[in-house]
């Protein structure tokens, strides 16, 4: 299958820390893409995972488990303007196809 | 340098009519990606080409859909006999070589289209 899972909201308080999840059934893997998308604007590029582990940038964390088929993304100390939505996209290298998930809408409160 | 552009940004058109959307990659990127995003929804992949190839067309919606790249540059996607269903934002974007590399793909604003 190709289902790529995310949660559809979440809220978080200025300052926190929030982890958003994304599961994966896909066969072909290859890596997995974090884009952030403001509304009304195009994703721009968060990260990508090859290797199991985590990879950090910055405020931004991102972290692949290949057997498990999991992966999160990690944002420290949220900004109001990290309010937006955040989109995993698994890279199927057999058919070079990117499959997103529908993508998790982040609201950061004061 | 400049980023992805694509034109127009927003298109408005009746049911029935054919629509052409335009896409400038950045200069000197060989991949290029065509994705169909409805309102809340996640992006939907249509079509990629390596050059002027496309190596996969299986996710265009219907055989009314039908893309082009020539040069390996500019793409245009076009879409016939619009029908409502096809109301959505059409993002192109590109990529130095090709995504499974690790390459990241750069989007471009987005063509709006509405079909009334």
């Amino acid at each position: 299958g190709q289902n790529i899972d995310q949660p559809t909201e979440m809220t978080a308080t200025e300052g926190a820390i929030v982890q958003i999840n994304c599961t994966y059934q896909t066969s072909g893997f290859n890596g997995l893409f974090w884009y952030q998308q403001h509304a009304g604007e195009a994703p721009t590029f968060l990260s990508y995972n090859v290797l199991d582990g985590l990879e950090e940038k910055g405020r931004f964390s991102s972290f692949l488990s290949r057997s498990k088929g999991y992966s999160y993304l990690l944002l420290k100390e949220l900004q109001m303007k990290d309010s937006a939505s955040y989109l995993c996209a698994a890279w199927m290298y057999s058919s070079y196809k990117l499959i997103f998930g529908s993508g998790t809408r982040l609201l950061v409160r004061p | 340098g400049a980023g992805v552009s694509q034109s127009p940004s927003n298109k408005v058109t009746e049911k029935g009519k054919d629509v052409e959307l335009r896409c400038d990659p950045i200069s000197g990127h060989t991949a290029l990606y065509w994705y169909r995003q409805s309102l809340g929804q996640g992006l939907e992949f249509l079509i990629y080409f390596q050059g002027n190839s496309a190596p996969d067309k299986s996710g265009l919606p219907s055989d009314r859909f039908s893309a082009e790249r020539t040069g390996g540059s500019v793409s245009t996607l076009t879409i016939q006999r619009t029908q409502q269903e096809d109301s959505a934002v059409y993002l192109c974007a590109s990529s130095l070589a090709q995504a499974g590399e690790g390459e990241t793909q750069y989007f471009g604003p987005g063509t709006r289209l509405l079909v009334l």
